[in-house]
């Protein structure tokens, strides 16, 4: 069974720069099939995309960051990471992975990890 | 940019109610939307896909309609674990992933 699992920092000053590692298990991140996720949720907020990433590096934004959000992958280590520089309180949010899967050239995210709790402080 | 609205905000149910939820989107994304679950400290799951496909695993009370702008999820009776908040998601305008703002189910 595929399992995502988020681990970093849980406290960032503000105007500098968030990391987090997605370690995948249970499955493969060299597949053509699948691009791998970040998503974010502020405290008493929806949901927010922040991208996605293939195992060939290949790369989507949220165009709200501002260029802020750089994916990578290590396909070596089954990781994927997030960094998002000059953060501020308001990237004070639960960071998820997932895999994006997409039946129909559509993208879902079918596996989540549980999330990891970033608090930006001043 | 495709805005995706629910209600209602949240609704107040008990086991074994039917519950009803909709999610509207600002244009026309045909049947690319899906579905979420999602309870505190926990990982979110994919329900509903391409709005009336169950996902694997979901269970037969769970079902989704619609299409254009206008979709609903029904979940006939309503079991304990199925209380949290649900999110709607459009897959129509690729690459971007724009999820509903949420609607929160729990007990009356």
């Amino acid at each position: 069974q595929l399992q995502l699992q988020e681990s970093g920092p849980g406290l960032v000053k503000a105007s500098e720069t968030l990391s987090l590692t997605c370690t995948v298990s249970g499955g493969s991140i060299n597949s053509n099939n699948y691009y791998w996720g970040w998503i974010r949720q502020p405290p008493g907020k929806g949901l927010e995309w922040i991208g996605n990433i293939n195992y060939g590096g290949t790369t989507y934004y949220n165009p709200s960051l501002t260029g802020r959000a750089t994916i990578s992958v290590d396909p070596s280590k089954n990781q994927f990471s997030l960094k998002m520089t000059s953060v501020a309180a308001t990237d004070t949010a639960v960071y998820y992975c997932a895999r994006r899967w997409s039946p129909q050239n559509r993208a879902y995210f079918d596996s989540w990890g549980q999330g990891i709790l970033v608090t930006v402080s001043s | 940019d495709i805005q995706m609205t629910q209600s209602p905000s949240s609704v107040s149910a008990s086991v074994g109610d039917r519950v009803t939820i909709t999610c509207r989107a600002s244009q026309d994304i045909s049947i690319w939307l899906a579905w979420y679950h999602h309870k505190p400290g926990k990982a979110p799951k994919l329900l509903i896909y391409a709005a009336s496909k169950l996902q694997t695993g979901v269970p037969s009370r769970f079902s989704g309609s619609g299409s254009g702008t206008d979709f609903t999820l029904t979940i006939n009776n309503l079991q304990p674990e199925d209380f949290g908040t649900y999110y709607c998601q459009q897959a129509n305008s690729f690459p971007a992933i724009i999820f509903g703002p949420g609607t929160k189910v729990d007990f009356k």
